[in-house]
């Protein structure tokens, strides 16, 4: 099992440019989350989805975009970048049920100019 | 609505010596608690959690964290800590039967002084 894998590891972005964060799990999971980290802000949740073809919206959900077509894939989406989208981004998955652990990647560190 | 506090964002302590990291929340119902721990670099993953039962549980690499109802609280301890033990730790909270979001304290970064 790989787990959950987010691609890429790093990415610079201009203000106002577009980009997918690739995420990924292999255990069957039907919960999948996305998360920001911000120095001192902890973990945010952006967007989530209970199952393929159901998403909502987190704490922090503008200018991002989600959809689940899969229950592997879950990508999400930059529609117009800026510098305050500046974070490492953490895709998570768990099985069902609000006690069963989550499983997170290994993050995405994004830098937008 | 649910609510995590970790009382301390950097705690210094010296190795092999104890540490307990400490974990508030707020909540008007029944809940779960979790702590997951964050090495430099890497993804978070999971120290240990509480769903019901023994108030005292145990996780990896030697910690432990017990639940105390009256006082709302998770701290979580270690008796002997390592200098591998150096990493960011996170107290989250979620609802009991409801199938959605897990709250997170904003994390407590452990160093290990030598």
């Amino acid at each position: 099992n790989a787990g959950v894998t987010q691609t890429p590891k790093f990415q610079v972005l201009k203000t106002g440019q577009s980009m997918t964060l690739q995420c990924a799990q292999d255990m069957n999971h039907e919960y999948m989350s996305w998360y920001r980290q911000d120095p001192g802000m902890g973990l945010r949740l952006i967007h989530y989805s209970v199952g393929a073809g159901i998403t909502d919206q987190g704490e922090v959900p503008n200018g991002y975009n989600v959809s689940r077509s899969t229950t592997e894939d879950f990508p999400l989406r930059l529609l117009s970048a800026a510098p305050s989208q500046t974070s490492v981004y953490f895709c998570a998955s768990t099985t069902s049920g609000s006690g069963d652990t989550q499983y997170f990647g290994p993050g995405t560190r994004l830098t937008v100019l | 609505a649910q609510s995590v506090t970790q009382l301390d964002s950097q705690v210094p302590v010296f190795e092999e010596a104890p540490v307990e990291l400490r974990c508030n929340y707020s909540s008007s119902v029944s809940v779960y608690l979790f702590w997951y721990v964050q090495y430099p670099n890497q993804g978070l993953q999971l120290l240990l959690k509480y769903l019901s039962g023994s108030t005292l549980v145990k996780g990896i690499n030697g910690f432990e964290a017990e639940f105390n109802k009256s006082q709302t609280s998770f701290h979580l301890r270690k008796p002997s800590v390592h200098i591998s033990d150096t990493a960011e730790y996170f107290c989250a909270v979620s609802v009991l039967n409801r199938d959605d979001k897990i709250i997170f304290g904003k994390g407590t970064r452990l160093h290990i002084l030598p």
